[in-house]
């Protein structure tokens, strides 16, 4: 059920931005777009979510295409700790989380 | 901030027992849970969403009997995994949403292994 497209895997050096697709080209109008990462052996973690408009926090933007069929994830400075498997998923209210395969994100010291 | 707690962290058990793994939600009520099962280096695969005093819904190809949801009070979620085998050995994960639009809140997993 997973209805997004991602990269396998990207790269960044340390302290640089770090921009992460994603094409969700049969979202709906009621889909949340959500972004979740995960660290070996752990849950995934909270990153941003979004509606229509772009979305700023302390961890992360998420830019919203204006036909809302892709989204990117953007970390202003990729820190090692950055490293992880960054999940975009579509949620509709109320509805379950369906994640797809997510990108692995490197970053190089 | 809102914290979903997850209960063993690790555990090992013999093939034929069963394991019960317990969700907490700390400081929200949370009248819908999701349990998922992720195998090594796979993404999380839903198995099912658990309904605060009424049955739990499983994804298709889920066996209900095997893997048995209550979800008895707002804070509270167990996934029991019955008469369990070593194919049943994975990473299991919990939960629960903050509220309908906003976002969700993970356990931490716990790691079955049966041996």
């Amino acid at each position: 059920d997973a209805k997004t497209t991602q990269p396998n895997s990207m790269e960044s050096n340390e302290e640089e931005p770090v921009h992460l697709p994603c094409n969700h080209s049969t979202i709906s109008g009621t889909d949340y777009i959500h972004w979740y990462r995960q660290l070996p052996s752990q849950g995934p973690e909270y990153v941003i979510h979004g509606l229509t408009s772009n979305v700023n926090n302390r961890m992360a933007s998420l830019a919203i295409a204006e036909d809302r069929k892709s989204s990117t994830l953007i970390l202003h400075r990729a820190t090692l700790r950055d490293a992880a498997v960054y999940y975009c998923i579509l949620r509709a209210t109320g509805n379950q989380f369906y994640f797809g395969t997510g990108t692995s994100l490197t970053v190089i010291p | 901030g809102a914290v979903v707690s997850q209960h063993p962290s690790r555990v090992i058990c013999k093939s034929g027992t069963s394991v019960k793994i317990e969700c907490r939600s700390l400081d929200f009520q949370a009248t819908t849970m999701f349990w998922y099962r992720q195998f090594p280096k796979q993404s999380l695969m839903l198995m099912a969403t658990s309904n605060e005093g009424s049955k739990a819904t499983y994804e298709q190809g889920v066996e209900k009997d095997k893997f048995l949801i209550n979800h008895a009070s707002l804070t509270l979620s167990t996934l029991t995994v019955t008469s369990a085998h070593p194919e049943d050995s994975s990473f299991y994960i919990c939960s629960a949403p903050w509220a309908p639009n906003t976002e969700a809140f993970f356990g931490q997993g716990t790691r079955l292994t049966v041996v």
